[in-house]
């Protein structure tokens, strides 16, 4: 059963156009939210967060959206640049419990 | 600063052999994870310590063994692995398990593990 879902596993968008990765989750216990990026053969790093108290979230060219209703959350880059394309990751997380990890979005960006 | 050490970097083993994996934080976090992760998968979750006490165990095989010394260091402790065991072991720690706000994971470059 996956709780948090990436259904795109890959994104190609032009250099300087918006990205918008997209993830879906189930758990209605889930109360915080993160994206982290992974460039291969290295650990994720981590991007942005948001709070289940919030909708938006800003920090810098990132911004990640999160509708409750829907349950669902978009991160947006813009402007993307090459230097974005990575493999990205949606996670979740309930009180008292561990990170779910989506299966990941692989972006690139094309100059 | 938000950085996670682990060493080595890569390690090549034999199914017979015995090695540990480290992991080191000096955020003060006391949450500290170990994940193996496969080629375009996920970061799949091995071990949870919190206060340097096991708190989950992912139903892992027992040739793989955690420790937690302090709560500034993680060991994973391997012995007679299977080739299938090859990966990225990545260790994470995060200010505590599960609160909001707090337990966003940093993590380490991790190392490549390849048993022959």
């Amino acid at each position: 059963d996956q709780q948090v879902k990436q259904n795109s596993p890959s994104l190609s968008v032009q250099e300087g156009r918006i990205s918008i990765l997209n993830c879906d989750y189930t758990n209605s216990m889930f109360d915080y939210f993160l994206w982290y990026k992974k460039y291969p053969a290295e650990g994720p790093t981590f991007l942005i967060s948001i709070s289940s108290i919030k909708d938006k979230n800003e920090d810098g060219r990132f911004t990640v959206f999160l509708n409750k209703s829907a349950k669902h959350l978009s991160l947006h880059i813009v402007p993307s640049q090459p230097g974005d394309s990575a493999v990205y990751f949606c996670a979740a997380a309930a009180p008292a419990t561990p990170l779910v990890f989506g299966k990941g979005t692989r972006l690139s960006v094309i100059a | 600063d938000t950085e996670v050490t682990q060493t080595p970097k890569h390690l090549v083993m034999g199914m017979t052999n015995k090695k540990s994996l480290k992991c080191e934080q000096h955020m003060g976090h006391r949450a500290m994870y170990w994940y193996k992760q496969k080629a375009k998968k996920p970061p799949e979750l091995m071990f949870v310590y919190s206060y340097e006490k096991l708190s989950i165990n992912e139903s892992v095989p027992s040739r793989f063994s955690p420790e937690c010394p302090n709560s500034s260091l993680l060991n994973l402790h391997l012995h007679a692995l299977q080739p299938e065991d090859s990966a990225l072991y990545l260790c994470a720690s995060s200010q505590v398990v599960g609160d909001r706000g707090q337990d966003t994971q940093y993590f380490g470059p991790g190392t490549r593990l390849t048993v022959l």
